[in-house]
């Protein structure tokens, strides 16, 4: 069982550059997000989904694009880095709860921004 | 990953020891909170969870308090093990589904 799949692990970007950070569940579940994770704090959240086709904005949605056209798959878009957005992305996923539930990670994706 | 954890305070303890590793959150309508483990260069790893209906949830060698009145949330790990060692985040749900609110997070080392 995979469960939440980040692709690519490592990435470097020259500012201005786009690039789209994957992530992928086999576990059907309807809830998706990306948290951003600098050092010193912890995991901020950036967007989120609670179904196919429903994407939402979190505490730090600025400089990101999400969709969600399936419920496996919930890509994450920079459209023109910056250095700021250089930082460790993780995707977590769990059932669809109103009072919340376990949120499964994925092994996270490093980013950095020249 | 690697640099994730700078800064961080750091609780110290003997391999056998208990830890009790504390959080203060935020929110007096958080009604869900979760303890994560992250070890170097993996994504968090869910430890145990409590309703604000508790006060106190047991697992396998870990304990979680939740104290509404002061909103402060520990996690006591029972005879602490090197595996042990890692960064402990505590979380809240502020609003439905699971839009976490993660602290800035504690670093364990275990020493033997």
């Amino acid at each position: 069982n995979a469960g939440v799949t980040q692709t690519p692990k490592f990435q470097v970007l020259k500012t201005g550059q786009s690039m789209t950070l994957q992530c992928a569940q086999d576990m059907n579940h309807e809830y998706m997000s990306w948290y951003r994770q600098d050092p010193g704090m912890g995991l901020r959240l950036i967007h989120y989904s609670v179904g196919a086709g429903i994407t939402d904005q979190g505490e730090v949605p600025n400089g990101y694009n999400v969709s969600r056209s399936t419920t496996e798959d919930f890509p994450l878009r920079l459209l023109s880095a910056a250095p700021s957005q250089t930082s460790v992305y993780f995707c977590a996923s769990s059932k669809l709860d109103r009072d919340g539930g376990e949120l499964f990670f994925g092994e996270g994706s490093r980013l950095t921004v020249l | 990953g690697e640099s994730v954890g700078l800064h961080l305070p750091t609780l110290s303890v003997q391999e056998g020891d208990n830890s009790i590793i504390n959080c203060a959150y935020s929110n007096s309508a958080s009604d869900y909170f979760i303890w994560y483990k992250q070890e170097s260069g993996k994504g968090p790893q869910f430890i145990i969870d409590i309703r604000s209906n508790m006060d106190k949830r047991q697992g396998q060698r870990v304990t979680v308090l939740l104290n509404k009145t002061v909103k402060h949330l520990s996690l006591q790990i029972a005879a602490t093990q090197p595996g042990d060692s890692a960064v402990y985040f505590c979380a809240e749900n502020t609003g439905g589904y699971n839009k976490l609110i993660f602290g800035a997070g504690t670093r364990l080392a275990v020493h033997p």
